[in-house]
């Protein structure tokens, strides 16, 4: 049974490029959130989608946006990228909800993107 | 106020002993609970979820919530130098939508 999956591991980009990460569901799961993680902090939730839209969105400018396809698997595209977007990316996967209870969510083993 | 606070620690512990992080969170209308480990330069892994009042156990760990104090605790007994990582407490928040906010994490070492 696979986790959830990440790509790519690692990434360097320089200020101002565009930059696309990907995550694939563990089997099963149908909802897909990002978050964002700078060192020694916890991770921050940027935005979660299910059904192929976008359910909920974190503190984050509109450089930030995401994709879900119709397999669940998600894309997170950064715009503009500035120094301070360098952190470790994860992606996160669950069941969706069950009445006012969030199900537990899985990580990916992350995409940590450099920014120089 | 922190939406989810921990203690940053480390907090050190012997081998065999009993390690108690704790966490408190600001939204009284928060329904689900959860303790993530995360191991240095890794992803976090799920430990444990708690989602009514009490006590949950799952092997050496036990989870406990206090709804009405607005404190969630995770029990680790007979602590291993392997338990040693950050440990991540996170809740949901009603009213930002449900979304899943972490505390900043506890760093645990366990000595042999």
């Amino acid at each position: 049974d696979a986790g959830v999956t990440q790509s790519p591991t690692h990434l360097i980009k320089t200020r101002g490029q565009q930059v696309t990460l990907r995550c694939s569901p563990k089997s099963g799961h149908d909802t897909v959130s990002w978050y964002q993680q700078a060192l020694g902090q916890g991770p921050q939730f940027i935005f979660q989608y299910y059904e192929e839209e976008e359910r909920q969105r974190g503190n984050f400018p509109d450089r930030f946006s995401g994709h879900q396809f119709p397999n669940y698997s998600s894309e997170l595209n950064v715009n503009a990228l500035l120094l301070g977007d360098s952190a470790l990316y994860l992606c996160a996967s669950s069941h969706s909800r069950m009445g006012n209870f969030n199900q537990p969510q899985h990580f990916g083993d992350g995409t940590r993107l450099s920014i120089l | 106020q922190k939406e989810v606070e921990q203690n940053s620690g480390p907090l050190s512990v012997p081998e065999g002993a009993i390690a108690s992080l704790n966490c408190t969170y600001s939204d009284r209308g928060s329904q689900s609970f959860f303790w993530y480990r995360q191991y240095s330069g890794k992803s976090p892994e799920l430990i444990m979820s708690i989602y009514s009042n009490g006590d949950k156990e799952d092997g050496r760990f036990t989870a406990q919530l206090n709804k009405a104090s607005q404190y969630v605790s995770l029990l680790i007994r007979d602590s291993q130098p392997s338990d040693s990582a950050t440990y991540l407490c996170a809740a949901d928040y009603m009213e930002y939508g449900n979304k899943l906010v972490f505390g900043a994490g506890t760093i645990l070492r366990v000595k042999s």
